[in-house]
C-alpha cells in the first residue's frame, strides 16, 4: 500500500497570505493524485485532479503541482473559507489511499 | 444535479453487520462506479471499495474479508454490509461516485454517522 504523508499537520496562516501544502508518496504515483478540501460537518471537495488540473468551479487561486513523490497544493490570497482540512489521494495503485491531512487554521 | 444520500443504521452492536445504502438522484448509475469510503472521527480518509454498475468490485485488501458492496441499478442504489464490526468501525461513512479511468470523487454524499456499541 502506498502512503500518503502531508505536512504539516496544522498550519497557521492569515486571511490575504499565501500558503503551500505538502504531500509525500511513499513511492511514485504518477500524476495520478488528487486534493480535497474538507469543512467540518461537511464531505470533502475535490480540488485538484491529475496532480494539476482544477475541478469543475474551483477557483484559480488553487494551483497544485508535483509529480512521482512530490506533490503541492498552493492556495493564493486566502479567504475565509479556505481555512480547512485538505487531503491528498494517490489513485496510481489500488488500494487508493489518502494522506492524514492538512489543517489550515486562521491565525 | 447529481446527489448521493447515504441510509441506513446509526448504531450497531459489536460481532454484528453493518448495513448501509447510498441512493444516486439526478442522473444514472450506469456507466459510473460507486464507492464507500469513512472517516473514524476526527481522523483521515480510508477508501473501503468500489462497484461497478455492472457488479464487478474492488476492495481494500485491510478490510475484504469482511466487506460487500453490491449495486441495484433499477434502484440507482449501491450498498454496503461489513460484518464482524468493532468499535474500530466506528466512523462517519460516505458514498460517492467517480467515472472509470478517473478514480477521485466529484460527487459525494453528506455522511453518515455509524457508530459500534453495545
Amino acid at each position: 500500500e502506498i502512503v500518503m504523508t502531508q505536512s504539516p499537520a496544522t498550519l497557521s496562516v492569515s486571511p490575504g497570505e499565501t500558503v503551500t501544502l505538502s504531500c509525500r508518496a511513499s513511492q511514485s504515483v504518477s500524476s495520478n493524485l488528487a486534493w480535497y478540501q474538507q469543512n467540518p460537518g461537511q464531505a470533502p471537495r475535490l480540488l485538484i485532479y491529475g496532480a494539476s488540473t482544477r475541478a469543475t468551479g474551483i477557483p484559480a487561486r488553487f494551483s497544485g503541482s508535483g509529480s512521482g513523490t512530490e506533490f503541492t497544493l498552493t492556495i493564493s490570497s486566502l479567504q475565509s473559507e479556505d481555512f480547512a482540512v485538505y487531503y491528498c489521494q494517490q489513485y496510481n495503485n489500488w488500494p487508493y489511499t489518502f494522506g492524514q491531512g492538512t489543517k489550515l487554521e486562521i491565525k | 444535479q447529481v446527489q448521493l444520500q447515504e441510509s441506513g443504521p446509526g448504531l450497531v452492536k459489536p460481532s454484528e453487520t453493518l448495513s448501509l445504502t447510498c441512493t444516486v438522484s439526478g442522473g444514472s448509475i450506469s456507466n459510473y462506479y460507486g464507492s464507500w469510503i469513512r472517516q473514524p472521527p476526527g481522523k483521515g480518509l480510508e477508501w473501503i471499495g468500489y462497484i461497478f454498475y455492472t457488479g464487478s468490485t474492488n476492495y481494500n485488501p485491510s478490510l475484504k474479508s469482511r466487506v460487500t458492496i453490491s449495486v441495484d441499478t433499477s434502484k440507482n442504489q449501491f450498498s454496503l454490509r461489513l460484518t464482524s464490526v468493532t468499535a474500530a468501525d466506528t466512523a462517519i461513512y460516505y458514498c460517492a461516485r467517480h467515472q472509470p479511468g478517473r478514480p477521485y470523487f466529484d460527487y459525494w454524499g453528506q455522511g453518515a454517522l455509524v457508530t459500534v456499541s453495545s
